[in-house]
């Protein structure tokens, strides 16, 4: 069964900084990889995903992801991060391949703050 | 842009009670989902459903948990003798599709917050 680890659950950043979160997915194929955000009060937005070719996935809001195979990774970052960023993201897998099933398997999250 | 919507934002009832949470997912997809996230957990997939029956479920979605497509729009959670343990945000969602190389994507509603007293 797949599984995703979010190593950080709480980060603290300056807008303006930099913004790398963590995520590791277990999983014997190539899976599908995603990061949903959550803003207090509301739902899972989809940030990005990946399935297949490029490595480094583009979204929106200025983040990008890039898919590491050799160690399992599915790193989000942000070369400036906003005040309206703060939120929790979770990473996501669901089984890769034809016919498989639709299932998403969430991370714990990381809860982002700015300060100012 | 095109959204999940779920009804009642937040429901509060008594243990033991029937509760009902409703969805209508984006009008052309095919796939719908509930999930639930207890306060301070990860999000857990509860099932899927296509083509009018479940295609599959988790191990929480026991027998005191059904899924109903009533009518062209509407996808119902109903949650019969609710307990204590059953208060957590339930996420509605769909898909056009199944997640593989078409790169179909699953849109989460805003979810329904249940409180179990």
């Amino acid at each position: 069964a797949q599984s995703v680890t979010q190593p950080d659950i709480h980060i603290t950043v300056s807008e303006g900084a930099s913004l790398e979160l963590r995520c590791n997915y277990s999983y014997g194929a190539t899976p599908y990889l995603f990061w949903y955000v959550q803003s207090p009060g509301q739902g899972l937005q989809l940030l990005l995903k990946y399935f297949s070719g490029d490595t480094l996935v583009q979204g929106i809001k200025g983040f990008e992801a890039e898919f590491k195979r050799s160690q399992s990774s599915f790193n989000l970052r942000k070369p400036s991060v906003h005040w309206s960023d703060a939120a929790e993201y979770f990473c996501a897998v669901a089984p890769g391949g034809f016919g498989t099933a639709s299932k998403l398997t969430f991370g714990t999250g990381t809860r982002l703050q700015v300060t100012l | 842009e095109p959204e999940v919507t779920q009804t009642p934002s937040h429901q509060v009832t008594q243990m033991g009670q029937e509760v009902i949470l409703r969805c209508v997912p984006i009008s052309n997809h095919l796939y719908f989902y509930w999930y639930r996230q207890i306060l301070g957990q990860k999000v857990e997939f509860l099932v899927s459903f296509y083509n009018n029956e479940i295609s599959e479920k988790s191990e929480i979605f026991d027998d005191q948990f059904s899924v109903e497509r009533p009518d062209g729009s509407n996808f119902t959670l109903k949650i019969r003798s609710t307990k204590l343990e059953d208060s957590a945000m339930y996420f509605c969602a769909s898909s056009e599709g199944r997640l593989h190389a078409s790169g179909n994507t699953i849109y989460f509603g805003e979810g329904s917050w249940l409180t179990v007293v």
